[in-house]
């Protein structure tokens, strides 16, 4: 398997923007996150999602941002509209559970936006 | 609840120099524990695990043993490379999410 794709590896936008990231998990996995990454706030988790249905939201910043999960081989971030202050490194990452406990969370590349 | 603490960086050591990094976490349930690395640029990569208490992950020169007395789950490694340098973070799960310190960074110089 290839691993966790995201895409775009890079995004530049204009503040006010729409913002999509997108991210492929492994395949067989029934869990995936999403996670942004600051030197300020550090790692963060925004939302997982468990067999395609989000579980917990309570990491979104806001209403600007949406995730969505519509089949298990995909997924996707929104921001809408875009502010400065929302950039950072947003890491996909995806798991499946064993009785007994999870695997590892594998992770993506991620991708770095930057909104001027 | 579920948490991680780790020790604060940044962590600067010289080449061959031995490291630890602790780890300490409180957990309902009965978690499994890993430690991610981290290199510039990149996601996060798994390093080791364990699943149960007593267990000792290893992997690439490092150790971490899960002690569920200590509640801990310090990494050690014996001589650091320059390779080495990277962050490195400590985290739990306990059947959903996974709970994640806040990293330490490591800098190894020749």
């Amino acid at each position: 398997d290839a691993g966790v794709i995201q895409s775009p590896r890079h995004e530049v936008t204009e503040m006010g923007q729409e913002v999509t990231l997108r991210c492929k998990p492994i395949s067989g996995h029934d869990y995936l996150f999403w996670y942004r990454q600051t030197m300020m706030r550090g790692l963060e988790l925004l939302i997982y999602f468990n067999n395609n249905v989000p579980i917990d939201d309570s990491g979104m910043p806001e209403d600007r941002f949406s995730a969505k999960m519509p089949n298990a081989s995909f997924s996707t971030l929104k921001i809408q509209p875009s502010e400065p202050r929302d950039s950072a490194v947003y890491f996909c990452a995806s798991s499946f559970y064993l009785y007994g406990g999870h695997t590892e969370a594998f992770f993506g590349q991620g991708t770095r936006l930057t909104v001027v | 609840g579920n948490s991680v603490t780790q020790m604060e960086g940044p962590v600067t050591l010289s080449e061959e120099a031995f490291l630890t990094i602790n780890c300490t976490y409180t957990a309902t349930g009965y978690p499994s524990l890993f430690w991610y690395v981290q290199y510039p640029g990149e996601g996060l990569q798994l390093l080791l695990k364990a699943t149960k208490a007593d267990d000792k992950g290893s992997n690439k020169g490092f150790e971490a043993t899960y002690r569920k007395e200590t509640t801990s789950f310090h990494l050690e490694k014996g001589s650091v490379q320059v390779s080495d340098s990277a962050v490195y973070f400590c985290a739990l799960n306990t059947g959903n999410q996974f709970y994640f310190g806040t990293g330490t960074s490591l800098t190894v110089i020749p």
